[in-house]
């Protein structure tokens, strides 16, 4: 049980252009999604976190306007980074939790490489 | 906000080795977790223990929440068992993730 996945696993875009991630729960309800980056031998780092049907509440420092989070079901976040530029290149992770718990689960994560 | 510090930054041990990897928090937390991530990134849930004590086969782990540590124990190291390890909290009341700076475990044949 618990299982959480993401799409794509890997995904290279040019500069300038918008690249969506999708993480679902599988086999639970999730109320509750956050969104991590991940920079080589570093740890991760709290971007956003999402409830369904709510805006997302972003960290200090992320820019809401580039990486727009959509919580629309309770199975489903979605991470759109818009105008993508090289910084933006990072391994990025998702994980969920249900309602009232505290255990998080995560996603595989995605790896974005922006040319 | 809460500090998260993990040691040893780094352990390098021969297969068969036990190791205990330490993690402080500087505040009350109202959840812990261990993980594994694979080479590949995947995280993997090890333990969520935000006190007491388990064990699941190899590996246990104990929380001494009135002390704000957290000890992860791994005996008869495999070289599957290489990887970085880290230790994650939540703060009473909240449920987002801090994460510690991670161990990067070694396991040599």
């Amino acid at each position: 049980g618990a299982v959480v996945s993401q799409h794509p696993s890997w995904v290279i875009c040019k500069s300038g252009t918008s690249v969506k991630i999708e993480c679902r729960s599988l086999d639970f309800q999730a109320t509750t999604m956050f969104w991590y980056r991940q920079f080589p031998k570093q740890s991760l780092m709290l971007m956003a976190t999402s409830n369904e049907g709510s805006k997302a509440t972003y960290e200090q420092g992320v820019e809401k306007d580039k990486f727009l989070i959509n919580h629309a079901s309770l199975t489903l976040s979605t991470l759109t980074v818009t105008s993508a530029h090289p910084e933006d290149s990072s391994f990025y992770i998702c994980s969920a939790t249900d309602r009232n718990a505290y255990e998080q689960y995560f996603g595989p994560g995605t790896r974005l490489t922006v040319t | 906000g809460i500090q998260v510090e993990q040691s040893p930054p780094d352990l390098i041990l021969q297969e068969g080795a036990n190791s205990t990897l330490r993690c402080n928090f500087s505040d009350s937390v109202n959840n812990l977790q261990w993980f594994h991530q694979n080479p590949w990134g995947q995280l993997i849930n090890l333990f969520y223990i935000p006190s007491g004590t388990k064990q699941n086969g190899r590996l246990s782990a104990t929380t001494v929440a009135t002390e704000r540590y957290s000890l992860l124990y791994i005996s008869s190291s495999q070289t599957t068992d290489s990887g970085v390890y880290f230790c994650a909290v939540s703060i009473q009341g909240a449920q987002k993730l801090v994460f510690g700076q991670g161990t990067r475990l070694t396991i040599n044949p």
